[in-house]
């Protein structure tokens, strides 16, 4: 079983819709969640990071799930501007460890 | 922009041979990270450094080695290069704590190598 598991997608959604991913994990004693976005192409950079209570930063809802250890990212209100790919990421001792990442492509 | 930055940006090596790649770190911060972002996949850790010393390793073969110096600043090493270590290599920087957790990571926007 990999690590942090993602379904890499594609996911096509058309504009203004609202689109949930999902990532799980395998180690229990991880300590750290956050969700990045990769453009093309380009490096990743931090969307936000996860906590056990959620968290919101506009259109941007994620929530973490220590006992079934999964985290979700909630996109509402889709934009063009949101076509990513979206990187679960999960730290450990001494370690970080990133999901395949999930595509997304907000269709006009 | 994260001020992590990375050279070179591009490199075409050849197998068998060496590179050395940079990164120079956030100010404040006292982490470097690097990973190995292959085509369609998720970057796969590498290394940490943390104050000069190696802070935990993925699954990469000991011909991946690293420097982090007092400046923060920090090199990735790869010897004798192969055909499958064509990919992008990202640094990221980040603070950790003494015995505490590490936090947020920033990233440099990557060495893009390839060997022929």
């Amino acid at each position: 079983r990999k690590e942090v598991e993602q379904d890499p997608g594609p996911f096509n959604v058309p504009e203004g819709a609202t689109v949930a991913f999902n990532c799980t994990y395998s180690n229990s004693a991880s300590q750290s969640f956050f969700w990045y976005r990769q453009d093309c192409r380009k490096e990743p950079k931090l969307l936000m990071s996860v906590y056990s209570s959620g968290n919101e930063d506009g259109r941007f809802t994620a929530q973490l799930n220590r006992a079934s250890q999964y985290i979700s990212l909630l996109i509402r209100d889709s934009k063009l501007s949101d076509s990513a790919t979206y990187l679960c990421v999960v730290g450990g001792y001494q370690k970080v460890t990133f999901g395949i990442g999930t595509k997304l492509q907000v269709i006009p | 922009e994260t001020g992590v930055t990375q050279s070179p940006t591009h490199l075409i090596k050849t197998r068998g041979q060496q590179v050395t790649l940079r990164c120079s770190s956030q100010s404040g911060h006292n982490t470097v990270s690097w990973y190995q972002q292959a085509l369609g996949q998720g970057p796969q850790f590498i290394f940490q450094y943390y104050r000069e010393e190696e802070n935990g390793r993925g699954n990469f073969p000991p011909r991946f080695s690293g420097l982090q110096f007092p400046n923060y600043s920090s090199e990735l090493n790869v010897n004798a290069l192969e055909l499958d270590d064509s990919a992008l290599y990202l640094c990221a920087s980040s603070f950790r704590l003494a015995g505490g957790r590490e936090e947020t990571q920033y990233f440099g926007p990557g060495t893009r190598l390839l060997v022929l």
